[in-house]
């Protein structure tokens, strides 16, 4: 059974551009959170999707949005992209709808703004 | 609001040593769920253990365990015998039963070093 797929792994951006960042949950799969990652603040929750709805935000600036599709991927997206964005951006995805279910997570895309 | 505090920011030991790996939490609520995620290099999350909040029944499987203290809000993480494959940094983490989201509010991480 394929595990969460984060695309692009790796990526380099400069400041004032914008990024998309793709999420594959497991299939079957209905719900998508997304989490930021950083050395001084941790994980930090960004926001969750189930069917297509966003279910709950995190306290993010507006600058990041996401998206989930009726196939359950979702890709999130920052845009005017500053130096503090940099970090490792993990998608975990669940059955969902029950509450109970553990979280499944990715490998992450690791962004760097220059 | 909820809260997770990992204390030790960073552990070493030399193989086959025992630690444990300390987990304080805050919430309000009545029912929760509590977690433990361990992040190796590769970067993702992978999932050790969840706890309900009325289930106080400490856990053992293989060499790890779990201690969880209602009373101290306490969810402490035991490895024996440590082995250098367990070297990854531990995440504690806690979540809501009730609201439908699936948020995981995270500790910020102990480092464990395991040495040969």
């Amino acid at each position: 059974k394929a595990g969460v797929t984060q695309t692009p792994r790796y990526l380099i951006k400069t400041r004032g551009q914008q990024v998309t960042l793709s999420c594959s949950p497991i299939s079957g799969h209905r719900s998508v959170s997304w989490y930021q990652q950083t050395p001084g603040q941790g994980l930090q929750f960004l926001f969750e999707y189930f069917s297509e709805t966003q279910r709950n935000k995190g306290n993010f600036p507006g600058r990041f949005s996401g998206r989930q599709f009726s196939n359950s991927r979702s890709e999130m997206n920052v845009s005017t992209l500053e130096l503090g964005d940099s970090a490792l951006y993990l998608c975990a995805s669940s059955l969902g709808g029950s509450n109970t279910g553990e979280l499944f997570f990715g490998e992450g895309s690791r962004l760097t703004v220059l | 609001a909820q809260k997770v505090t990992q204390a030790q920011t960073e552990i070493s030991v030399v193989e086959k040593e025992d630690v444990t790996l300390d987990c304080v939490y805050e919430t309000r609520d009545t029912t929760y769920y509590l977690f433990w995620y361990k992040q190796p290099p590769s970067g993702e999350l992978v999932f050790l253990i969840r706890r309900n909040s009325f289930d106080e029944q400490n856990e053992i499987s293989g060499r790890y365990s779990w201690n969880f203290q209602k009373s101290t809000s306490s969810f402490n993480f035991t490895i024996t015998a440590s082995q250098v494959v367990d070297s990854a940094v531990y995440f504690c983490a806690l979540r809501r039963t009730q609201g439908g989201s699936e948020k995981l509010v995270f500790g910020k991480g102990t480092k464990l070093t395991v040495n040969p």
